[in-house]
């Protein structure tokens, strides 16, 4: 298993101001993952994060509004770009293993006023 | 493209009673399943998956699911739950050979009284 840790853990953030997450992991990774999980809603993949080339984005989800760092294989950032309140979200990142398994970070809990 | 079901929003039940939280999917093509629960304030932690081979799958603290290709089911069972249970439970699937990209239900409330 992967261990994963995410930065912040929360944030309240003022409107029109950007947010980056860290994601870090505990070993190399290919596959590293970006999910939104808004208010008692379930959780929708914004991205995939690929090391050395740009991030694969998932229908209604844009890179300038949600640009995606991947420097190395244990490292990814999320950047919320020019918040607004429908941003609040908890934002999780994930990654792959072997065999189709995901393990998640514990989330950055993202309140926007 | 992939779709997941997931019928109850909110089940409560009393401590040590059966519990069963449904699954459906929809697929054009073969997927692994996974049962994952988010305790409050937490990420997500894996429960159980089914990949192939037997069709009765068991997880961590006493859950199991069973794979259901006819009606396309992945239902989660647990025959005594306790307090601790109380969390929130999402189904998942990813294609085969598909990039590991997982697609959510929308979460069942597991809610555990005395």
């Amino acid at each position: 298993s992967a261990v994963i840790s995410q930065k912040p853990s929360r944030d309240i953030c003022q409107r029109g101001t950007s947010l980056t997450i860290q994601c870090q992991v505990d070993s190399q990774v290919t596959m590293m993952f970006w999910y939104r999980q808004q208010p008692g809603q379930s959780l929708t993949l914004i991205a995939t994060a690929n090391q050395g080339s740009e991030a694969t984005y998932e229908s209604g989800f844009v890179i300038d509004k949600f640009p995606i760092s991947r420097p190395n294989l244990t490292f990814s950032t999320l950047t919320v770009s020019n918040m607004s309140p429908e941003d609040s979200s908890i934002y999780l990142c994930s990654v792959g293993a072997w065999d189709n398994e995901q393990f998640f970070g514990p989330g950055t809990r993202l309140t926007v006023l | 493209a992939q779709s997941v079901t997931q019928l109850d929003s909110q089940v409560p039940v009393f401590e040590e009673a059966p519990v069963e939280l449904r699954c459906n999917y929809s697929s054009s093509v073969s997927v692994y399943l996974f049962w994952y629960v988010q305790y409050p304030n937490q990420g997500l932690q894996l429960l159980l998956k089914y990949l192939s081979g037997s069709t009765l799958v068991k997880g961590i603290n006493g859950f199991e699911a069973e794979f259901n290709k006819s009606q396309t089911s992945f239902h989660l069972r647990k025959p005594s739950v306790h307090i601790s249970d109380t969390a929130e439970y999402f189904c998942a699937v990813t294609p085969r050979g598909g990039g590991n990209k997982l697609t959510f239900g929308t979460g069942t409330q597991l809610k555990v009284e005395l």
